[in-house]
């Protein structure tokens, strides 16, 4: 069973529109972490949240951890197409070691 | 300079063979991972290790076994290679070993394809 769920799997917007990527757990989560992976290439870090409403920001994405930390959300504001790629969700599921559940991820893609 | 480096980037073997990738980080962290992505892009952790303690994912056959000759290497070591171990293999490394939070660092991946 998947540890960690995300929506939408795909996403295909106009440049310069917002959206928003959702992760979701069923279990509370002692850390989530936001990729980003450009189409053959490894990991990018994103932000890190780790306690319950947390919000970050990094330009234009905005990360928010919800109350209970088992769901979050990535907004990108006014995307670019340097925005597309795959975005993973990955979540410290507390079983020791710091291991990295990851989401299915969200394929995006930005048109000019 | 690259934090975490991986080679080889690409792979081609045949079935049956024994390969090895290689994994350095040079960020002075203690634990060190490997992922496995498959070709839907799901990436599951395969194993976690630091000088004291490896962990090992249920589900990975233990034709993959990790080898790290120090703390700033962690090689992947696959026998017998079968055709559904064609992924791409991520290398990790983070500084803390155990829960609590740090980001962990990616290497670029290894494309290994098996026919």
């Amino acid at each position: 069973s998947q540890e960690l769920e995300q929506s939408p799997q795909s996403l295909i917007v106009q440049e310069g529109k917002n959206l928003t990527i959702n992760c979701t757990s069923s279990k509370t989560l002692y850390g989530l972490y936001w990729y980003k992976q450009k189409y053959g290439e490894g990991l990018i870090f994103l932000m890190m949240l780790q306690k319950g409403g947390e919000e970050k920001s990094h330009e234009k994405i905005t990360a928010k951890l919800d109350e209970k930390k088992q769901q979050s959300s990535l907004h990108i504001t006014a995307s670019q197409p340097s925005h597309a790629g795959i975005y993973l969700c990955g979540a410290d599921m507390g079983t020791g070691a710091n291991n990295l559940f990851f989401g299915t991820g969200t394929r995006l893609t930005v048109i000019p | 300079d690259t934090a975490v480096s991986q080679t080889p980037k690409y792979l081609v073997t045949q079935m049956g063979n024994d390969k090895s990738i290689k994994c350095e980080q040079n960020l002075g962290h203690d634990t060190m991972y490997w992922y496995k992505q498959d070709s839907k892009k799901f990436l599951k952790i395969m194993f976690s290790y630091n000088n004291k303690e490896l962990i090992i994912n249920e589900t990975v056959p233990n034709r993959f076994s990790p080898k790290s000759p120090d703390k700033a290497h962690l090689n992947l070591h696959i026998n017998s290679l079968e055709l559904g171990d064609s992924a791409v293999y991520f290398c990790a490394s983070s500084p803390h070993f155990g829960t609590g939070g740090s980001e962990a660092f990616f290497g670029q991946g290894t494309r290994l394809t098996v026919v």
